[in-house]
C-alpha cells in the first residue's frame, strides 16, 4: 500500500468544470510533487513544493493551479482543462529537496487517471 | 539530446536470464540518482537508489560512473514478476528537478 494517498482515483469532467485533484501525505515530508504521465510516457513533472512553498512550476498553463494548505496535503485545481490534459496525475513526497547531494527518493501515490470530454 | 536517455527496449527474456539496463545523462552536475519500476497502470515505485560505489539488493545491482555520466542496472536470475518498465530518474543541479527517462520495458517469459 502508498503511504501517499491520491483522491479521486478517476475522474471524468467536462471543459467547463471545476473540480480538485488531492494528495495526503503523513510520513513528515516537507517536498511534495505534482507529475503528469500520458500513456506509454515518462512522468512529468509540473509542481515542486518544499516547506509550504512552490519552488517549481514547469510552465504550467494557468488552468492548473496547485495548492499547499500543509505540509501533509498537497491539492490540484483544475478548470477549463483541454481534452490533451487527459492523463494520469501523480503526486509525490520526499523527505526533503535534494540538495547537496543527499538522497531523496520520492514516494509516489497511485494517481488520478483524468479524462476531460 | 535529451537529458535522460535509456536502452529502448522492450527486452524479451526467459526465466532466469541476467539482463541490463543503461542510462545515461547529460547535466555533468545531476546529484542524485535511482531506479523505479512501473508496472502497467501503476505507479512508479522506488527500486533503488544508486550510489558511486555501486550498491546491491538481492538480485539487482545498481552502478553509477559520473566520469562517463551513466547509470546501470543489472538483474540476475529474472523472474516472471520483474516484468515492468524501468525508470532511470535523476535529480538535476541544486536537486530541485527531478527528470525521468523514457524507461525501459522488460517481458520475462516462462
Amino acid at each position: 500500500d502508498t503511504e501517499v494517498t491520491q483522491t479521486p482515483k478517476h475522474l471524468v469532467m467536462g471543459m467547463t468544470n471545476k473540480k480538485s485533484l488531492k494528495c495526503e501525505q503523513h510520513m513528515g515530508h516537507r517536498a511534495m510533487y505534482w507529475y503528469k504521465q500520458k500513456a506509454k510516457k515518462p512522468p512529468e513533472l509540473m509542481f515542486v513544493y518544499s516547506y509550504e512553498k512552490l519552488s517549481i512550476n514547469e510552465s504550467v498553463p494557468s488552468r492548473f493551479s496547485p495548492e499547499c494548505p500543509n505540509s501533509s496535503l498537497l491539492n490540484l485545481h483544475l478548470h477549463a482543462l483541454q481534452p490533451e490534459d487527459s492523463a494520469l496525475y501523480l503526486c509525490a513526497s520526499s523527505q526533503d529537496l535534494a540538495r547537496g547531494g543527499s538522497n531523496q527518493p520520492q514516494h509516489f501515490g497511485d494517481g488520478t487517471r483524468l479524462s476531460i470530454l | 539530446r535529451k537529458e535522460v536517455e535509456q536502452d529502448p527496449g522492450p527486452f524479451n527474456v526467459p526465466e532466469g536470464a541476467t539482463v541490463a539496463f543503461n542510462c545515461t545523462y547529460s547535466n555533468s552536475a545531476s546529484q542524485s540518482f535511482f531506479w523505479y519500476r512501473q508496472d502497467c497502470r501503476k505507479e512508479p515505485k522506488l527500486l533503488m537508489s544508486v550510489y558511486s560505489s555501486g550498491n546491491e539488493d538481492g538480485r539487482f545491482t545498481a552502478q553509477l560512473n559520473r566520469a562517463s555520466q551513466y547509470i546501470s542496472l543489472l538483474i540476475r536470475d529474472s523472474k516472471l514478476s520483474d516484468s515492468a518498465t524501468y525508470l532511470c530518474v535523476v535529480n538535476g543541479a541544486g536537486g530541485f528537478k527531478t527528470i525521468f527517462g523514457a524507461g525501459t520495458r522488460l517481458f520475462v517469459k516462462a
